[in-house]
């Protein structure tokens, strides 16, 4: 069975620094996606970054950078020069094919636990 | 464009009792994904729509239950409310539900206390 796991449940960083959240997951599928959303307070979660299981390159957007390793199936988060603003919580999440084993899997992303990350000014 | 809603923001409820949450998605998307979020359990995937079908169903009882409707909106319901059933709930929207690198855009959430 897919899974996703988060194993840092908190993180600290100090603001203008650079932080990494760890993410491996487990499929035996050969595609598939991987997500990562910020999830503040509020509850909201927001999307901030993709890597596909066949990009060759690892996925930047903007001080959101993939530090993907394949052969490790670890999909690591890399948030440059962090912001106060940073400050709450990162889950990683997975996506496989929808249409694997003639089953609907559609609509369907499977999360690990998540990481909480604070900011310090 | 506008982007996910939901409401409402805030529901308090009593064991026993049911409730119905609502999500509109972003205009043109037309698959809806609910999600369960618990300290405990964390993030769990409820069921998606895909124009007015339930197409993929998580592991929840059947007091949950959803729809969706022509505008491709969505309703989810609990009957018969548990303790348990507190919780963040969160509605996911994506154009087709069913590409591989489509992303998923979330509503701010409905959160359910059951008393």
């Amino acid at each position: 069975a897919q899974k996703i796991t988060q194993t840092q449940p908190g993180m600290f960083v100090q603001e203008k620094e650079a932080v990494t959240l760890d993410c491996t997951y487990d499929t035996s599928d050969q595609s598939y996606g991987l997500f990562w959303y910020k999830q503040p307070s509020s509850g909201e979660m927001i999307f901030l970054i993709y890597q596909g299981s066949y990009d060759e390159q690892n996925a930047t957007e903007g001080r959101y950078s993939l530090n993907f390793q394949k052969a490790r199936k670890s999909a690591n988060l890399v948030i440059s020069a962090s912001q106060l603003g940073d400050s709450a919580m990162y889950f990683c999440a997975m996506r496989d094919n929808p249409g694997r084993h003639g089953s609907s899997n559609t609509g369907k992303l499977i999360f690990g636990q998540g990481t909480t990350l604070q900011v310090k000014p | 464009k506008a982007g996910v809603t939901q409401t409402p923001r805030y529901l308090i409820k009593t064991r026993g009792q049911q409730v119905t949450l609502s999500c509109s998605p972003i205009s043109g998307h037309r698959s809806v994904s609910w999600y369960q979020q618990t300290p405990g359990q964390g993030l769990q995937f409820l069921f998606e729509y895909f124009s007015e079908t339930q197409r993929n169903k998580g592991n929840f009882p059947g007091r949950f239950s959803g729809r969706q409707f022509s505008n491709s909106r969505s309703e989810m319901n609990v009957s018969t409310l548990e303790l348990g059933d507190s919780a963040l709930y969160l509605c996911a929207s994506s154009q087709t539900g069913d590409g591989l690198q489509e992303t998923q855009y979330f509503g701010p959430g409905t959160r359910l206390l059951v008393l």
